[in-house]
């Protein structure tokens, strides 16, 4: 099992231009997550999912859209992209509950001038 | 949703035994307590979970008193490449939408 993936592994942004993130899970997991990182900072909620077709805001969500058409893909966009969002980005997932063991992917890292 | 609050920074010496203590005062009665290991440049790692009096692995245990209003993290006899940060999170385990909050956790560094 690959358990967690994330695509891309890395990407440059210029101010205003878009991309998306995707996220793969194969352990069937029910929930999923978007969080990013920065210097110095713990994790911080971007969205979040509690089954195909559902999505939530998380703590910080302005400026982020998500979507998951299937169980085990979760995509994060970025519509018109600014430098605030340069971060390092990671996706998770867990079988339910959303305090029951997470499991994370490698992590993106965005930077955008 | 139960705040909680860890050291910012912790040192120790190779082969000591490590407790980082979580002070969680409004924890709920479903709550459960979980500790998260994140190494530079990777997605953290679920170490341990508990709810009461004390867990243990092949990693490390989880001390919870009584009044569950505090979870003590113990390592024991650590190495250098236990040098990472520990996040303790606070929450229900069964269902619910509640939005996990890793805040800055404890940055322990272990020295030769």
């Amino acid at each position: 099992n690959a358990g967690v993936t994330q695509t891309p592994k890395f990407r440059v942004l210029k101010t205003g231009q878009s991309m998306t993130l995707l996220c793969a899970q194969d352990m069937n997991h029910e929930y999923m997550y978007w969080y990013r990182q920065d210097p110095g900072m713990g994790l911080r909620l971007i969205h979040y999912s509690v089954g195909e077709g559902t999505t939530a805001k998380g703590e910080v969500p302005d400026g982020y859209n998500v979507s998951r058409l299937k169980k085990q893909n979760f995509l994060l966009g970025l519509e018109s992209a600014a430098p605030s969002q340069t971060s390092v980005y990671f996706c998770a997932s867990s079988r339910d509950s959303s305090y029951n063991e997470q499991f994370f992917g490698p992590g993106t890292r965005l930077t955008v001038l | 949703l139960a705040k909680t609050t860890q050291p910012i920074s912790m040192d120790s010496y190779e082969g000591q035994e490590v407790n980082i203590t979580c002070s969680h005062n409004n924890i709920a009665t479903n709550d459960y307590i979980t500790w998260y290991q994140q190494f530079p440049s990777q997605g953290p790692r679920f170490i341990i979970q508990g709810y009461k009096t004390k867990v243990t692995n092949e990693v490390a245990s989880l001390f919870i008193p009584a009044d569950r209003k505090s979870s003590t993290l113990s390592l024991p006899r650590v190495s250098l490449s236990d040098t990472a940060v520990y996040y303790c999170l606070v929450g229900e385990r069964t269902g619910g939408s509640y939005i996990p909050t890793f805040g800055r956790g404890t940055s322990l560094i272990v020295h030769p």
